[in-house]
């Protein structure tokens, strides 16, 4: 059982489209990330959110975290196909353990 | 590039074996973490080392074991090997001891148990 639950598990979408992912769980987490991973390489780490409601916007991508801290969202606006990737959110507890979401697959066909 | 890196990149053994996984972090970074990858089960938390000691303990079977040396590199060493242990091994470094700080994830180590 995922402690994250990520919807969808899958995105397929053309290019210019608008897309949200979702991090959902029943744990409240100190803070929350989201990465971006392509075949064969590490996540990269997109943001870092802490405070229950907070909202970060990096270019076309808006992240926003839960009042109560215990969800995400990821918002892209008119996605491009280098936004191609699996999206993972990733919440931590106290101090050191990350649990990672499932993960969202986004293919963006040009 | 993230500037951790991970030997070796490729790994492929037999049922029973034993195996050694090498990471070395960013510069100046004394967290170290391991995760695993596989298709079914996503990315599970393993291991996390801070200045050569044990600080957080995720999913890690007994017959997987990890230190970290002096000079903050770091090995995760895997025995009796069984097919569902194949996967991709990352190692993930940060400056912070806490939960709160960026990860940098190294390019992993594809293990495949025959």
């Amino acid at each position: 059982t995922q402690l994250l639950e990520q919807s969808p598990q899958f995105l397929s979408i053309q290019e210019g489209e608008n897309l949200t992912v979702y991090c959902n769980s029943s744990s409240v987490f100190s803070s929350l990330q989201w990465y971006r991973q392509e075949p064969g390489e590490g996540p990269v780490l997109l943001v870092t959110v802490v405070t229950g409601g907070e909202v970060k916007k990096l270019k076309r991508l808006t992240f926003q975290f839960g009042d109560a801290r215990k969800d995400s969202s990821l918002h892209i606006t008119a996605a491009q196909p280098g936004d191609t990737g699996l999206y993972l959110c990733a919440g931590a507890e106290s101090f050191n353990k990350f649990y990672f979401g499932s993960g969202t697959k986004l293919n963006v066909k040009p | 590039d993230s500037g951790v890196t991970q030997t070796p990149k490729h790994l492929i053994t037999a049922t029973g074996q034993r195996v050694t996984l090498r990471c070395s972090p960013r510069s100046g970074d004394l967290s170290v973490y391991w995760y695993q990858q596989s298709l079914d089960q996503g990315l599970q938390f393993l291991i996390q080392y801070y200045n050569g000691e044990e600080r957080a303990k995720g999913n890690i079977l007994e017959r997987f074991s990890a230190q970290q040396f002096p000079d903050l590199h770091s090995e995760l060493n895997l025995s009796s090997l069984e097919l569902g242990d194949s996967a991709l091994y990352f190692c993930a470094s940060s400056v912070a001891v806490s939960g709160s700080g960026e990860q940098f994830f190294g390019p992993g180590t594809r293990l495949t148990v025959l």
